[in-house]
């Protein structure tokens, strides 16, 4: 049963401290996505990565947060310094480029930073 | 969500139908997804529409008309399962660039 693993499934931590976001898709797809969701502003996409290239990182702070895809089967999200307005879920997905249907999300990581 | 509108809440009867609209930007359009996300879970592929009409997938179908920058969803002879967030998204750019709106939250009653 292929899918989109994310670890971890919850963090707590305290303002300041750095968060590392897990990610790994399904195996053989070629793009990846990172969106954080919040109630006010609903799913918002962070990060777009294409055969592990970066193609699209225009909706992350940049001072703050940055996304890498060490490998084919990795893609992490890291936070640092974390700040209480970074509370709520991310997402990773996966797909094929050439099959925009298919795009499978993982189960998210909610953090909360107090 | 980016110039994606789409009703906050709805409320509808076991069995009945409803529709939940959508409207968005229009420019450096591709398709339009839908996406049912239960609570506390991950958001799953509905419908992608690329071309102007309805489409019909089961007890869900969905429409589209570019010109009008509208979509809606209906779903047929709602079930109690049914009570869910659909989240309206547009494809736009030169890659896979997708823009949620906020989401709609259905609740369904007996």
């Amino acid at each position: 049963d292929a899918r989109v693993t994310q670890t971890p499934r919850h963090k707590v931590t305290e303002m300041g401290q750095e968060v590392t976001m897990r990610c790994q898709p399904i195996l053989g797809h070629n793009t990846v996505f990172w969106y954080r969701q919040t109630m006010m502003q609903g799913l918002e996409l962070l990060a777009y990565f294409r055969n592990r290239a970066p193609l699209d990182d225009s909706g992350m702070p940049k001072d703050r947060f940055s996304a890498e895809m060490p490998d084919a089967t990795l893609a992490t999200l890291k936070i640092q310094p974390s700040e209480p307005r970074d509370s709520a879920v991310y997402f990773c997905a996966s797909g094929l480029v050439d099959r925009v249907t298919e795009a499978f999300f993982g189960q998210g990581t909610r953090l909360t930073v107090v | 969500g980016q110039n994606i509108d789409q009703p906050t809440e709805m409320t509808a009867t076991e069995g009945a139908i409803v529709q939940i609209n959508c409207t968005y930007q229009t420019s450096g359009f591709n398709g339009l997804f839908w996406y049912q996300q239960h609570a506390g879970e991950a958001p799953t592929f509905l419908s992608y529409n690329v071309l102007d009409g309805l489409e019909e997938k089961g007890r869900f179908s969905s429409f589209l008309s570019r010109s009008k920058g509208y979509s809606y969803l209906l779903l047929k002879e709602l079930q109690m399962k049914d009570s869910a967030s659909y989240l309206c998204a547009r494809n736009s750019g030169g890659y896979q660039k997708v823009t949620f709106g906020t989401g709609t939250k259905l609740q369904v009653i007996p």
